[in-house]
């Protein structure tokens, strides 16, 4: 059984840009959640989408946004980037909600 | 902000010493989980344990939960250099949209030496 894939593995933009980070959960998990990981921060929640529906949200701004398809596999969007949008951007996928599988992560570095 | 939060902070030991790792957290919780990180990597789930259990076993892994204190404890014996990672505990925060999101302390990070 394939895991959770997570592409780009890394990515470097230039501040003011945009970037579309991808996620294709296991087949069969239709929880998709995003966190971002920051050493000053942790692991903060960004938000999690259930059939093509967003769920939940984190404390992030609007520049941050995301979407499910109807395969279940997630994007998440950041706009206008700033330095401190440099992240490792983790993707986890659940059955039901409780044990999160995680995939490798983008690491996100803004120039 | 997050509920759980590990110590130690980071913890040095060698070869076949236990390492043990608590977390304490705020509100009254349904589940608590580990995970385990490798440099830069995603998380590996390692074990879940419901509020109404006060411990579970996984191979070398021993995970205590103490309700009343509001905190959870692994314990992993004779360590291998393998097991040089991050460690995080995740509760399962508030209900909110008909699910639970795991909230994640800040980690303890581990160094085995061989």
């Amino acid at each position: 059984k394939a895991g959770v894939t997570q592409t780009p593995r890394y990515l470097i933009k230039t501040r003011g840009q945009q970037v579309t980070l991808s996620c294709s959960p296991i087949s069969g998990h239709r929880s998709v959640s995003w966190y971002q990981q920051t050493p000053g921060q942790g692991l903060q929640f960004l938000f999690e989408y259930f059939s093509e529906t967003q769920r939940n949200k984190g404390n992030f701004p609007g520049r941050f946004s995301g979407r499910q398809f109807s395969n279940s596999r997630s994007e998440m969007n950041v706009s206008t980037l700033e330095l401190g949008d440099s992240a490792l951007y983790l993707c986890a996928s659940s059955l039901v909600g409780v044990e999160a599988f995680f995939g490798q992560g983008t690491r996100l570095t803004v120039v | 902000s997050q509920q759980g939060e590990e110590d130690p902070q980071a913890l040095s030991i060698q070869e076949g010493e236990n390492a043990t790792m608590n977390c304490s957290y705020k509100t009254s919780i349904n589940n608590l989980q580990w995970y385990r990180q490798n440099s830069g990597r995603g998380l590996v789930h390692l074990i879940l344990i419901r509020s109404n259990e006060r411990e579970k076993h996984s191979g070398r892994l021993r995970v205590t939960l103490d309700t009343s204190k509001k905190s959870s404890s692994l314990l992993i014996t004779a360590s291998r250099a393998a097991d040089t990672a991050s460690y995080f505990c995740a509760t399962d925060g508030l209900p909110s949209g008909g699910s639970y999101i795991p909230t994640f302390g800040r980690g303890t990070s581990l160094i085995v030496h061989p």
